[in-house]
């Protein structure tokens, strides 16, 4: 069974800080990771995608992958009320994305 | 450039009933997935189609369950003689080519409520 593990939370950070969100993944055949943000009853939003090892940057987001480890993280600078939501990391299996079961993130003013 | 569409965004339904969700992809994209999401749970792949083809259906229900992509229209989800279990949000998600190396971008979702 391929399974992506996240922590559900719910992980709170003042406002200005740096929220910290960790995935790890049980294939070792996937290649393609994504973060996925979503709000309350709306539909998952693309936040980003990695492939290679190391860091990606965009904007206040930052992906981070460890194939050795099998661990995907999301670092959000300058956290924002507004960031608050679930975040849903991402593995690809063949020809289909597995979901972790999401972490949910709250800032507070 | 419209994005995926699904609809209804909302679905009643009667335990018994027929419950059928359609989905247009994003321009230019030929594959589509479906995906369920029970309350407080996270995504559950269900189907992967392409034009007129049914590529992966492992995380679909044996009975009860099908999915089409005609040639000409939308994808439709079909849930025969739904029971309350069916009660979820069906998301339906298209990309411009197979999902390695290729971003999934999905729609609004259909929330499907079985009384």
């Amino acid at each position: 069974q391929k399974e992506v593990e996240q922590n559900s939370g719910p992980l709170s950070v003042p406002e200005g800080a740096i929220a910290s969100l960790n995935c790890t993944y049980s294939d070792r055949g996937s290649q393609s990771f994504f973060w996925y943000r979503q709000y309350s009853g709306k539909s998952p939003e693309l936040i980003m995608f990695i492939y290679s090892n190391g860091d990606k940057e965009d904007g206040r987001f930052t992906a981070q992958l460890n194939k050795a480890s099998q661990y995907v993280s999301l670092l959000i600078r300058d956290s924002q009320p507004s960031d608050s939501a679930t975040y849903l990391c991402a593995a690809d299996n063949t020809d289909k994305l597995i979901f972790g079961t999401g972490t949910r993130l709250q800032v507070f003013p | 450039n419209a994005g995926v569409m699904q609809n209804p965004r909302h679905l009643v339904r009667r335990r018994g009933q027929e419950a059928r969700l359609r989905c247009s992809p994003m321009k230019g994209h030929s594959h589509v997935y479906w995906y369920r999401q029970l309350p407080e749970e996270g995504l559950k792949f269900m189907v992967y189609l392409q034009k007129e083809n049914i590529i992966d259906e492992s995380g679909m229900p044996k009975e009860r369950f099908s999915a089409e992509f005609p040639k000409e229209g939308p994808s439709i989800l079909r849930i025969q003689q739904v029971v309350r279990g069916d009660s979820a949000a069906y998301f339906c998600a298209s990309s411009l080519s197979a999902v390695t190396q290729e971003t999934q971008y999905f729609g609004p979702g259909t929330r499907l409520l079985v009384l």
